[in-house]
């Protein structure tokens, strides 16, 4: 199936910072979400981006579709403890059946 | 209050001891999947359904059956389990047809085969 290669794995950030992660793939994805995961608890939807360039906002969380429909990225600006969690990008390829692939995670770590 | 159930939550088995995990959605969504979670590989795909009687494979559906005879339910079935089977499943559904519409994800069943 696709892969996606999400980065960093894990960080370790000072509360009030702002935070920046990435996925790429090797392949042409019509559709990219950005999904949180709380301890104990399933993902839940961020953000859905569904045309290459489209910058989104949910709050103090932006997320863009790359212009290569290859890539995405999302920011969340002035981190507070509840970002805490581990966040994953997910996609749609070009071509495939309606499957969803999803990153491996970025595990955020917010320090007071 | 809309949501997506799973029983059970947590299951200890042994190998080749046929069990089925339960998903239920009560949002009339037509969209349903299932997905494992596993330490460093996050999620991946294994089934889903875009409508009754529809289901089609994910990216890792050896060992397991679906079915969706009913919109709302659509139970995952290990027929002899296997240790590389232990893992955290989640049920999810979604209203229309597509996987990328927003999935309302179940609370996960830890499922560990001995």
């Amino acid at each position: 199936g696709q892969q996606l290669n999400q980065s960093p794995q894990s960080m370790f950030i000072q509360e009030g910072e702002d935070v920046s992660m990435n996925c790429t793939s090797s392949s042409i994805f019509n559709t990219w979400l950005w999904y949180k995961q709380e301890p104990g608890e399933g993902p839940v939807l961020l953000i859905a981006l569904y045309k290459a360039g489209e910058l989104t906002s949910n709050g103090r969380l932006t997320a863009q579709f790359g212009i290569t429909r290859k890539d995405s990225f999302l920011n969340i600006s002035a981190s507070i403890p509840s970002d805490v969690g581990i966040y994953f990008c997910a996609g749609q390829a070009e071509g495939g059946a309606d499957g969803l692939t999803f990153g491996k995670g970025t595990h955020l770590i917010i320090q007071p | 209050e809309a949501q997506v159930t799973q029983n059970p939550r947590y299951l200890i088995t042994v190998t080749g001891k046929k069990l089925t995990v339960t998903c239920s959605q009560n949002m009339n969504h037509e969209y349903m999947s299932w997905y494992r979670q596993d330490p460093g590989l996050g999620l991946r795909q294994i089934y889903y359904s875009m409508n009754v009687e529809v289901t089609d494979k994910g990216d890792v559906p050896e060992g397991y059956k679906v079915s969706r005879k009913e919109k709302r339910n659509f139970p995952l079935i290990l027929e002899s389990p296997s240790p590389n089977q232990t893992s955290l499943y989640f049920c999810a559904s979604s209203f229309a047809g597509r996987s990328t519409d927003t999935q309302y994800f179940g609370p996960g069943t830890r499922l560990t085969v001995l």
